[in-house]
């Protein structure tokens, strides 16, 4: 399998321009997670998606922030206009199951290598 | 959520046992307990996770404490590689999330 695939792997872009970040989960899995990590705050979650469909977008730090699936094999998170401080890596995530339900916490939840963001 | 507590970091020998203690004392009665560790520079990989009794798998083990308050995971013969951040992570049912706390760094000398 080739894992969760996140483009691009690096990205560098000045202030108030627009950022998407591009994520292919696990095929067959059903569960999509966008995580921010920072020296300062560690590892954020942002939104979760099940089936599709956003469930929690209680991470999402503010409206210049937004992701979306429009079908199980692809996801977006995108950022307008960007901020230096929006810099940070983006860590997309999969799992095979609505993996916050009762009885599937045990799933495991597979990490793409990560979208490095520098704003300047 | 409940609050778990790790020593920031940890040194180990190579070929040597690590045991990586998690405190999570608040921890409910269904919530199943995951580590995770992330390497330099990639994405965190999952590691191990059980509910109550002890857990074995290729990587490591996992010791959880009878009354669920606290864990231990434990590397048999630490290697170079296994230097990484390890993250433990109690799981909530009740709309819960994968939550990364600070973890614990571990350093292996050769």
């Amino acid at each position: 399998d080739a894992g969760v695939i996140q483009s691009p792997r690096h990205e560098v872009t000045e202030m108030g321009q627009e950022v998407t970040l591009r994520c292919k989960p696990i095929s067959g899995h059903n569960s999509l997670f966008w995580y921010r990590q920072t020296m300062m705050r560690g590892l954020e979650l942002l939104i979760y998606f099940n089936n599709n469909v956003p469930i929690d977008d209680s991470g999402m730090p503010e409206d210049r922030f937004s992701a979306k699936m429009p079908n199980a094999s692809f996801s977006t998170l995108k950022i307008q206009p960007s901020e230096p401080r929006d810099s940070a890596v983006y860590f997309c995530a999969s799992s095979l199951a609505f993996f916050f339900m009762e009885g599937a916490s045990g799933n495991t939840i597979y990490f793409g290598e990560g979208s490095w963001l520098t704003v300047v | 959520d409940a609050k778990t507590t790790q020593p920031n970091s940890m040194e180990s020998n190579e070929e040597e046992p690590v045991h990586l203690p998690c405190n999570h004392s608040t921890i409910s009665g269904t919530d199943y307990i995951h580590w995770y560790r992330q390497l330099p520079s990639q994405g965190p990989e999952y590691v191990i996770h059980g509910l109550t009794s002890n857990v074995n798998n290729r990587m490591a083990s996992l010791a959880i404490a009878e009354d669920r308050k606290s864990s231990t995971l434990i590397l048999h013969r630490a290697t170079l590689r296994d230097a990484a951040v390890y993250y433990c992570i109690p799981i909530y049912n009740q709309g819960g999330k994968l939550i990364f706390g600070q973890g614990t760094e571990l350093s292996v000398k050769p």
